[in-house]
């Protein structure tokens, strides 16, 4: 099946930093989402973004799917942030395959 | 708009026993997806059901069955719980592509 590599696996911030979340798949995919995961386990939709590049807000994705590659964006990051961010693709009949996510702590 | 929701919340049951948890999809989603996160991995694609029926199966044993009724809301039900299957269970809707998952179930199996 596809495999679904994310980097890095743990990251520290300090508010106000940007910072750069990347995913990798291993073939060609009909969709991607990145999701943050919260605490108390709810995941929470950044960006449905097959391709191209989506902002919102403070966060903004890039997928190259040719390349099979997405990488998400987080600037001026705030302590809320913190998190789990996970990356999914879509492959045939919409099962998502995820990967194993990036933990990421922005300290005050 | 009410999102996807999911009961219970929580969950403690004995290795042996069975368990049924269930998912309400968002307003106008007709497809629920079932999902296991262990502790510290990504969620882990378990089945789909669209039209009442099991469209698409990930890699669980026959332990793991399901149902879809026909106002779209879903069940999945685990026999013979094993100490293994204490996760988070995870429940996503949608109507075409894009998923939107519930809050969760976290299940304990002592």
């Amino acid at each position: 099946g596809i495999q679904v590599e994310q980097s890095p696996p743990d990251l520290i911030l300090q508010e106000g930093a940007n910072s750069t979340l990347r995913c990798n798949f291993s073939d060609s995919v009909n969709n991607l989402q990145w999701f943050h995961q919260n605490p108390w386990g709810q995941l929470i939709n950044l960006f449905y973004i097959p391709s191209g590049t989506k902002q919102n807000g403070r966060l903004s994705a890039t997928t190259v799917a040719t390349e099979r590659y997405s990488l998400l964006y987080i600037s001026s990051s705030q302590t809320t942030d913190s998190g789990v961010y996970f990356c999914a693709v879509e492959t045939s009949g919409s099962r998502l395959t995820f990967g194993e996510g990036t933990q990421l702590t922005v300290n005050p | 708009d009410a999102g996807v929701t999911q009961s219970p919340t929580h969950l403690i049951k004995t290795r042996g026993q069975q368990v049924t948890l269930r998912c309400s999809p968002k307003s106008g989603h007709d497809t629920v997806s079932w999902y296991q996160q262990a502790l510290g991995q990504g969620p882990q694609f378990i089945f789909q059901y669209y039209e009442e029926e099991e469209r698409q199966r990930g890699n669980f044993p026959d332990r793991f069955s399901g149902h879809q009724f026909p106002n779209y809301s879903s069940e999945l039900n685990v026999n013979a719980l094993l100490l293994g299957d204490s996760a988070l269970y995870l429940c996503a809707s949608s109507s075409g592509s894009e998923q939107y998952f519930g809050p969760g179930t976290r299940l304990t199996v002592t």
